[in-house]
């Protein structure tokens, strides 16, 4: 069963500062593995997705990486900003039963970004 | 291009009441899948729907079904509601069940069950 893990649960962290998110999968037959950004009470909304192919992406001041092999994903983000105060959850893209392809997320980090 | 939508925004029931959420899937996407986020946790795969049939299901009782319509629209039901079955009730749609399977997430349904 695939079990995926985040670390820190939480963070905190003056703005500017630069950091890392990190996303950890137990099986590394996976299509792809995408962030996520939640903000309180709201849905998902998609960042970056690394097709199991590549090795990162990059959107504006995000960086993804992907180490299939180790089971291992980071979330950068520099300059860190306020706004970008949220929940980053990470999820693994894998063939549920049936033919589905199904999300298995971490329980994501809860990011303050301190003015 | 229309996003996903998810109504009602929030839904209170009392236990043992059947419960419908439905969600509107993001212009030419035809997969849908939904999932459950309980407080502090990751969203859990409910099931997904392809070209109107189930084709995947998580570890949920059969009391949770769906369905999916023509308009690649769907709707969640939840029969014999439980305490547990609290939750932000979350839809992703995508444009097919492979290839990249991107999965673009609604808002999300919060259902508080008394």
């Amino acid at each position: 069963k695939q079990e995926v893990t985040q670390i820190p649960a939480a963070l905190s962290v003056p703005e500017g500062e630069n950091l890392v998110l990190n996303c950890s999968f137990t099986d590394s037959a996976i299509y792809n593995l995408q962030w996520f950004r939640q903000d309180p009470g709201k849905g998902l909304t998609s960042l970056l997705l690394i097709q199991s192919s590549q090795r990162e992406q990059t959107s504006g001041r995000l960086n993804a990486s992907l180490d299939k092999s180790s089971g291992r994903s980071t979330l950068y983000i520099a300059a860190s900003q306020p706004g970008d105060s949220a929940t980053y959850l990470c999820a693994v893209d894998l063939v549920s039963s049936g033919s589905a392809r199904q999300l298995t997320f971490g329980s994501g980090t809860q990011l303050t970004v301190l003015p | 291009e229309t996003g996903v939508t998810q109504s009602p925004t929030h839904l209170i029931k009392t236990r043992g009441q059947q419960v419908t959420l439905r969600c509107s899937s993001q212009s030419g996407h035809n997969t849908v899948s939904w999932y459950q986020q309980a407080l502090g946790q990751g969203p859990q795969f409910i099931f997904q729907y392809y070209r109107e049939e189930e084709n995947g299901r998580g570890n949920f009782p059969p009391r949770f079904s769906g369905l999916q319509f023509p308009n690649y629209s769907s709707e969640l039901n939840v029969n014999a509601l439980e305490l547990d079955d609290s939750a932000l009730y979350l839809c992703a749609s995508s444009q097919t069940s492979g290839g990249d399977n991107e999965q673009f997430f609604g808002p999300g349904t919060r259902l508080t069950v008394l």
